[in-house]
């Protein structure tokens, strides 16, 4: 079993719709976990972070996190065509991350459409 | 602005040659990471460094060699051995003390010639 499972899509959906996405994961372990965005040819660009359980909101975002179903999610309310991109969710120890050690493990990627 | 520069955005490599990558941060950050992304496979850590003068392997650094003489610059370089270089690479960094984010460059696009 991976470490961390993501969907890859493609995704599509018409704008303004709320867009649900997924990953899960089997390390315990991890306690810090984050969504990045990444448009075609650039880098990746960081949405949220969260630390445990629990949820946290920025503007149409909302990330969500389930420590007992090893469970996290991202939800984008009032889709734009201007989310269109891939999300990946990356995850952490805390033990590693803490130290600087950097060793985030990532999901593949979700590759969303929004349809105007 | 403060940021991380990739440089060349676009490289091309021949058979038997090394290449460099360019990463340059004005982040003051400590830590310093190369990733490469293939399609379908997500981002996997090649080398990372903590400190200038330190730096480690990450899961696939065979065929890759790194460099962190300054602070602010870590240069990935992909030498011959790499049979597989075709990717992109993403440099990152991060600050220290607490629970810090990585902060990414607009990435290399490697090709081979």
């Amino acid at each position: 079993q991976k470490e961390v499972e993501q969907d890859p899509g493609p995704l599509s959906v018409p704008e303004g719709a709320i867009v649900s996405l997924n990953c899960t994961y089997s390390n315990s372990a991890f306690q810090y976990f984050m969504w990045y965005r990444q448009y075609s040819r650039k880098g990746p660009e960081l949405l949220m972070y969260t630390y445990s359980s629990g949820n946290k909101e920025d503007g149409r975002f909302t990330a969500q996190v389930d420590k007992s179903s090893k469970y996290i999610s991202l939800f984008i309310r009032d889709s734009q065509p201007s989310d269109s991109a891939t999300y990946l969710c990356a995850m952490s120890s805390l033990a590693n991350y803490g130290g600087s050690q950097g060793n985030l493990i990532f999901g593949k990627g979700t590759k969303l459409s929004v349809k105007p | 602005d403060g940021g991380i520069t990739q440089s060349p955005k676009y490289l091309f490599r021949k058979e038997g040659q090394n290449v460099t990558l360019s990463c340059e941060q004005n982040l003051n950050h400590d830590a310093m990471y190369w990733y490469r992304q293939d399609p379908g496979q997500g981002l996997r850590l090649i080398y990372y460094s903590q400190i200038v003068n330190d730096f480690q392997k990450g899961d696939i650094a065979e065929g890759y060699s790194v460099s962190r003489e300054k602070k602010e610059s870590f240069p990935l370089t992909v030498t011959s051995a790499q049979k597989n270089p075709t990717a992109f690479y993403l440099c990152a960094s991060t600050g220290t003390g607490g629970l810090q984010p990585q902060h990414f460059g607009d990435g290399t696009r490697l090709s081979i010639l």
